[in-house]
């Protein structure tokens, strides 16, 4: 079965610091692109960012371009999210997220559960 | 940034209706257009890809028509379960953009 398994989220202090997991398997996780969806309570869904396969490529919502920084890790089957200087505004659900085809970017098909973040003192 | 713009924000139907859902795109996204739905508590999930194409095991009541900058997802006979919300989002450039939403609720 096609997974993908968050963890990392938590509550954190104004301007702290959070790492987020996602673990993926049933799927051959170095051929995707994956990427990074926030849903802030009760609001709708924005792109945070995305990652190529390769890992060579990445990009960032303006939002967060220089807080927050994507990696993934091939022998473990797993993306992160670093997020450095937390703001109250970066307090949401976040998913990882499964491109559709091979080696491009695309719609997601595939969805974790998502993990939340909550920004606050 | 491509802002991506849905209409209409809540769209009430009777169970077995029809409902015709917009989304209008700042520029062209070619047909790099996805549709999502999203139920309370559930992470979305894709029903069409690429304007027009059903992602797998979405039903055929579902279908997405549209290119350039105007696009529609319509649901041709309603079902207790497709009451939910309905984003877009383009894929055509960064950065990734959604709709705001458009919920789909009983009347």
């Amino acid at each position: 079965e096609v997974q993908l398994l968050e963890s990392g989220g938590g509550l954190v202090q104004p301007g702290g610091s959070l790492r987020l997991s996602c673990a993926a398997s049933g799927f051959t996780f170095r051929s995707y692109a994956m990427s990074w969806v926030r849903q802030a309570p009760g609001k709708g869904l924005e792109w945070v960012s995305a990652i190529s396969t390769s890992g060579g490529s990445t990009y960032y919502a303006d939002s967060v371009k220089g807080r927050f920084t994507i990696s993934r890790d091939k022998s473990k089957n797993t993306l992160y999210l670093q997020m450095n200087s937390l703001r109250a505004e970066d307090t949401a659900v976040y998913y990882c997220a499964k491109d559709l085809l091979v080696g491009a970017f695309d719609a997601f098909d595939i969805w974790g559960q998502g993990t939340m973040v909550t920004v606050s003192s | 940034e491509i802002v991506m713009t849905q209409s209409p924000a809540t769209l009430s139907v009777s169970p077995g209706e029809g409902a015709t859902l917009s989304c209008r795109a700042s520029q062209s996204v070619s047909s790099n257009l996805a549709w999502y739905q999203q139920k309370p508590g559930q992470a979305p999930r894709l029903l069409i890809y690429g304007a027009s194409t059903r992602a797998t095991g979405v039903p055929a009541r579902f279908s997405g028509s549209g290119s350039g900058t105007e696009f529609t997802l319509t649901i041709s006979s309603l079902q207790s379960e497709d009451f939910a919300v309905y984003y877009c989002q383009q894929y055509n450039n960064w950065p990734l953009t959604f709709g705001g939403g458009t919920k789909v609720e009983i009347k």
